[in-house]
């Protein structure tokens, strides 16, 4: 069974600090993995998607790298924002016939102004 | 072009009733998984419908059924309603009965009294 956990839970930075946000998975078995955002009582908002044969997926401030053998990746944000304050999620999508999203429980990040 | 459509956006039930949930996928999506959320926890998968064919279940007891529509929306029924079932429940859809790419509703906020 698929484990993923993500550390920190919460995270308080000022304005301007770099992200690093932490998500591992105890089966390599994957086919890729996304890191999403989720407002308060909202949706989820996907953000980067890492094919399970990427090393790394960068979309502007973003940046996620994965390592599929020690079953990790990281999700870097630069030049944090007050907008940037959110839960982020990541979420490994299995290969072979599982169709299951499996989810870590989120990390919250506060950026004070 | 419109997303994922969830209705109700909110709703409060009372112990013992039924509920039903809709969803509507993204335009040329014809894949829709269901998922609840608890406060403070990551998704957890309850079911994936594809062809209007329940692919695969999560861990959730018989009281959770869905279906899907030859218009490929979907429904989640959760009948004998427990004060545990309240949570933020989650609709995604895709294509071609994979996660990649999936898109997230805004959720359906249930409260169980």
């Amino acid at each position: 069974k698929q484990e993923v956990t993500q550390i920190p839970a919460a995270l308080s930075v000022p304005e301007g600090e770099n992200l690093v946000l932490n998500c591992s998975f105890t089966d390599s078995a994957i086919y890729n993995l996304q890191w999403f955002r989720q407002d308060p009582g909202k949706g989820l908002t996907s953000l980067l998607l890492i094919q399970s044969s990427q090393r790394e997926q960068t979309s502007g401030r973003l940046n996620a790298s994965l390592d599929k053998s020690s079953g990790r990746s990281t999700l870097y944000i630069a030049a944090s924002q007050p907008g940037d304050s959110a839960t982020y999620l990541c979420a490994v999508d299995p290969s072979g016939n599982d169709y299951k999203l499996s989810f870590g429980a989120g990390t919250t990040v506060t950026v004070r102004a | 072009d419109a997303g994922v459509t969830q209705s109700p956006t909110h709703l409060i039930k009372t112990r013992g009733q039924q509920v039903t949930l809709r969803c509507s996928p993204k335009s040329g999506h014809d894949t829709v998984s269901w998922y609840q959320q608890a406060l403070g926890q990551g998704p957890q998968f309850i079911f994936q419908y594809y062809e209007e064919e329940e692919r695969q279940r999560g861990n959730f007891p018989d009281r959770f059924s869905g279906h899907q529509f030859p218009n490929y929306s979907s429904e989640l029924n959760v009948n004998a309603l427990l004060l545990g079932d309240s949570a933020l429940y989650l609709c995604a859809s895709s294509f071609g009965g994979m996660n990649t790419e999936a898109f997230f509703g805004q959720g359906t906020r249930l409260t169980v009294v």
